[in-house]
């Protein structure tokens, strides 16, 4: 079993819908770290939490640190939010575990 | 800032040339990473340093592989010699530790053995 699962693996939503991204761990850990690759193969770091809740513009993170459990939500979804997002917790140091990705496709 | 910055973006090489890859970090970053992306396995961290010196090498997948930081705006990934195996995204990424953020990624290095 993998230490992080991401759901769902693949997603197409509609431009303006809501859009929620899991991240279920196996391991203990102090934080989490959403990353976001473009198409073109470019990481963007999103958030980086330990509890409770972020919001960056469109973009809500949450975590849940008893339940081992993160999500990402992206509120109005644009065609440009289409990209891979990445969950990588770790337990305090700098070797995070990183997900397989969630590939997110928003149609016009 | 120009951000992280990786050379060559894209590198084809024989099986056996030996390969370097470059990335200079922003400017005032004390961290600085190397990671590999590939398929099958996704992205994993090879190698890390602070303040020039390297932390954590145990991602560094053998003794073909070797990095090098001489000084805080330079760090080199050398590969010798080298396999098609090693085909993969190379991503150099660094930090303030206390940035809360995390991290800024370079465009990354595709490398091609052949």
């Amino acid at each position: 079993k993998n230490e992080v699962e991401q759901s769902p693996q693949n997603l197409t939503a509609q431009e303006g819908e809501f859009i929620t991204i899991n991240c279920s761990y196996s391991v203990g850990i102090s934080a989490l770290h959403w990353l976001q690759q473009h198409p073109g193969g470019g990481i963007v770091s999103l958030f980086m939490l330990s509890s409770g809740k972020k919001k960056h513009g469109r973009l809500i993170a949450t975590i849940n640190i008893q339940e081992k459990h993160s999500s990402l939500h992206i509120t109005a979804s644009h065609p440009r939010d289409s990209a891979v997002y990445i969950c990588a917790p770790t337990s305090g140091t700098y070797k995070y575990i990183f997900g397989t990705g969630t590939r997110l496709k928003v149609l016009a | 800032d120009a951000g992280v910055i990786q050379s060559p973006r894209h590198e084809v090489t024989e099986m056996g040339q030996e390969v370097t890859l470059r990335c200079k970090p922003i400017s005032g970053h004390d961290y600085l990473f190397w990671y590999r992306q590939t398929m099958m396995r996704g992205l994993e961290l090879l190698i890390y340093f602070n303040n020039n010196v390297p932390i954590d090498d145990s991602g560094m997948p053998e003794d073909r592989f070797s990095a090098k930081m001489p000084n805080a705006s330079f760090s080199t990934l050398k590969i010798q010699p080298s396999e098609p195996r090693d085909s993969a995204v190379y991503f150099c990424a660094s930090s303030l530790a206390a940035l809360p953020y995390g991290y800024t990624f370079g465009s990354g290095t595709r490398l091609t053995v052949v």
